[in-house]
């Protein structure tokens, strides 16, 4: 069974720039997730999608980020403008409906903001 | 406000040795407890999980533990080995379905030498 994809796995940007990050969740997988794991801490959850509807996203800084699911599958995280804080690993995940519990993280995209 | 607290945050101990990392929470509802090992450059991968009734669950040279009542949880690491250094996540799930959310700590920083 392949893993979660996610792209690119590094990115280095200069504040103020824009930056988008995608993710392929498990095939057959629901629910997807956006974490941001900033050096040293646990992950934290931005957003939540079922299919391509929103769960949660009250950690969703929205002046600046965006996320969308179009088809139930793939997603896009955006960031735009970035901030130096927003240095962090970006890790997507994805869980069944049978098992949401069960979440299956990708490798994350590091974000280096100069 | 959910909380999960992790101990220490750093260890470095020798190759062979064991090792036990403790977990914290204030969690609620309490649904179950997930202990996840992250390689540096990599997404969390799950080693176990353990609901309200389980005590106790084993995933090869790692045993985890669980006090409902105290709201402690341990992983206990046996014979460690140099692939061990990494970083252990404690994650505590409450609620259910897809309305469950997932508390994370800020993890143990496991680093074995030789």
């Amino acid at each position: 069974e392949a893993g979660v994809a996610q792209s690119p796995r590094y990115k280095i940007i200069e504040k103020r720039q824009s930056v988008a990050f995608w993710c392929n969740p498990i095939s057959g997988h629901a629910t997807l997730y956006w974490y941001q794991q900033i050096l040293g801490q646990g992950p934290k959850l931005l957003i939540q999608f079922q299919n391509n509807g929103v769960v949660d996203d009250s950690q969703l800084p929205k002046d600046r980020f965006s996320a969308e699911r179009l088809k139930g599958v793939d997603s896009t995280l955006k960031i735009q403008p970035a901030k130096l804080e927003d240095s962090a690993v970006y890790l997507c995940a994805s869980s069944s409906v049978n098992s949401v519990y069960e979440q299956y993280f990708g490798p994350g995209t590091r974000l280096t903001v100069t | 406000k959910n909380q999960v607290e992790q101990s220490p945050q750093s260890l470095i101990i020798l190759e062979g040795k064991n090792c036990t990392l403790q977990c914290n929470y204030t969690v609620s509802p309490f649904s179950n407890l997930r202990w996840y090992k992250q390689d540096t450059g990599r997404g969390p991968v799950s080693l176990t999980i353990m609901t309200f009734s389980e005590n106790t669950k084993s995933n090869g040279r790692y045993t985890a533990t669980l006090d409902a009542d105290t709201k402690q949880s341990s992983l206990h690491i046996t014979a460690s080995q140099l692939s061990d250094s990494a970083s252990y996540i404690c994650v505590v799930s409450a609620g259910t379905g897809t309305a469950s959310k997932l508390t994370f700590g800020t993890g143990t920083r496991l680093q074995v030498t030789l």
